[in-house]
């Protein structure tokens, strides 16, 4: 059972424009989500991230918005560059551990 | 800073055998996580070490069993390997197995088992 859900298996953004990725779970014990971005042939990078306390995370030109009502976040990244083209996750861990779980991932493709 | 190495790149077994990958964590962590990407899917959990032993499990057979050193170091084992076992596997290592703690990834072993 997919916990971690990402509706969109891609997304295609203009250089300079929002791109907006979304992501969805259902486990109402996740307290802790954080965005990876991932290049062909390397690991997960760490992208930003964010506790349930918060509704809102900044970081350059990313941020993370959490709806836990909804049980669904997002990330944006503003303005995008050809060089945020990747695959980005989405992750969610408990309170008990340090286990994440992912969604199925996003590919993003800012066109010049 | 070194990050995360794991070693081999690529391995290609075959049904039946056993295996091994290696991971190396980040300087100053000292917890090691293990992954499974399957194409086209995220990493899902397989177990994850902490102080030489397992904390946490996912939902993973018996099959895969792994291990950790005093100087943090990880190796992951899987026996009897079957078609479906073929993926990349993700070594992660964090400053603690506390929750809210990020993982940061290596760049993966390409398991292909024939």
């Amino acid at each position: 059972d997919q916990q971690v859900k990402q509706n969109s298996p891609s997304l295609s953004v203009q250089e300079g424009r929002i791109s907006i990725l979304n992501c969805d779970y259902t486990n109402s014990m996740f307290d802790y989500f954080l965005w990876y971005k991932k290049y062909p042939a390397e690991g997960p990078t760490f992208l930003i991230s964010i506790s349930s306390i918060k509704d809102k995370n900044e970081d350059g030109r990313f941020t993370v918005f959490l709806n836990k009502s909804a049980k669904h976040l997002s990330l944006h990244i503003v303005p995008s560059q050809p060089g945020d083209s990747a695959v980005y996750f989405c992750a969610a861990s408990g309170n008990t551990g340090n286990q994440f779980y992912f969604g199925t991932g996003t590919s993003l493709t800012v066109i010049p | 800073d070194a990050g995360v190495t794991q070693s081999p790149t690529h391995l290609i077994k075959t049904r039946g055998q056993q295996v091994t990958l290696r991971c190396s964590p980040k300087s100053g962590h000292d917890t090691v996580s293990w992954y499974q990407q399957a194409l086209g899917q995220g990493p899902q959990f397989i177990f994850q070490y902490y102080e030489e032993e397992e904390r946490q499990r996912g939902n993973f057979p018996d099959r895969f069993s792994g291990h950790q050193f005093p100087n943090y170091s990880s190796e992951l084992n899987v026996n009897a390997l079957l078609l479906g076992d073929s993926a990349l596997y993700l070594c992660a290592s964090s400053l603690s197995p506390q929750p809210g703690y990020e993982q940061y990834f290596g760049p993966g072993t390409r398991l292909t088992v024939t």
